[in-house]
């Protein structure tokens, strides 16, 4: 079953710039959008972007998202001390697992 | 606003079954998709499946194609989520997420967690 790969951990300092990455084959993100969730502890995923660059209503625009060819990139700017959480990445495969998901990345905020 | 409130804490043995429910509220129901997701302990989230919560059309993992039904109750508002001959591996926060038809998962229930142990 494909999957996506997502590095474990991340961090930054309050007022920087951080880019999360998210790989990818051609059969999702090759072909498909980029999704992206954050999680806080204890709670349920939040959606973040779709269509690889969209951001829901109520989502600041400090958070951006990108693809470039089998990869996908979430750009957090400004970063807050409220952004710490698990940030996961997810797009359509065309394979037999549907929507496939990264194994997320632990964002810290030092 | 839209709200996604599922059941409660379930604990099942190996071998049994579990059905988890997803009532949503703050919009038609039947305008819009369910999918069904779950996260084990420290693990990825990964897809189960979908229903179009309109015709009732499902769309399944390979995975648990077989020992997954993903159901709707039109006049209840309510998903259904059933697992057959649940295993330790089992063991996982499952949530329900609406689908919009435009995009995925723009909102989602609070989770259910399901312990299966002897």
């Amino acid at each position: 079953q494909s999957v996506l790969t997502q590095p474990p951990s991340a961090s930054g300092t309050p007022g920087q710039r951080v880019i999360l990455s998210c790989s990818g084959s051609s059969s999702n993100i090759g072909r498909n959008s980029v999704y992206w969730f954050q999680q806080l502890p204890g709670a349920a995923p939040k959606l973040l972007i779709y269509t690889t660059n969209q951001r829901p209503s109520g989502v600041p625009d400090r958070f951006s998202g990108s693809k470039s060819g089998t990869s996908g990139s979430l750009a957090i700017s400004g970063l807050r001390s409220e952004d710490e959480a698990d940030y996961y990445c997810a797009a359509w495969d065309g394979g037999p697992g549907g929507w496939v998901f990264g194994g997320g990345t632990k964002l810290t905020v030092l | 606003q839209v709200q996604l409130v599922q059941s409660g804490v379930e604990v099942k043995e190996p071998g049994a079954s579990v059905k988890v429910s997803c009532k949503a509220s703050g919009y038609t129901f039947i305008n819009y998709g369910t999918h069904w997701l779950r996260q084990a302990p420290g693990q990825r989230l990964e897809w189960m499946g979908w229903i179009n919560a309109g015709t009732g059309n499902t769309k399944y993992s390979q995975k648990f194609q077989g020992r997954v039904t993903i159901t709707r109750d039109t006049s209840a508002s309510t998903a259904y989520m059933e697992m057959s001959s649940l295993r330790s591996e089992d063991t996982a926060v499952y949530y329900c997420a609406r689908d919009n038809y435009e995009y995925s998962f723009d909102y989602w229930g609070q989770g259910t967690l399901v312990t299966v142990s002897s």
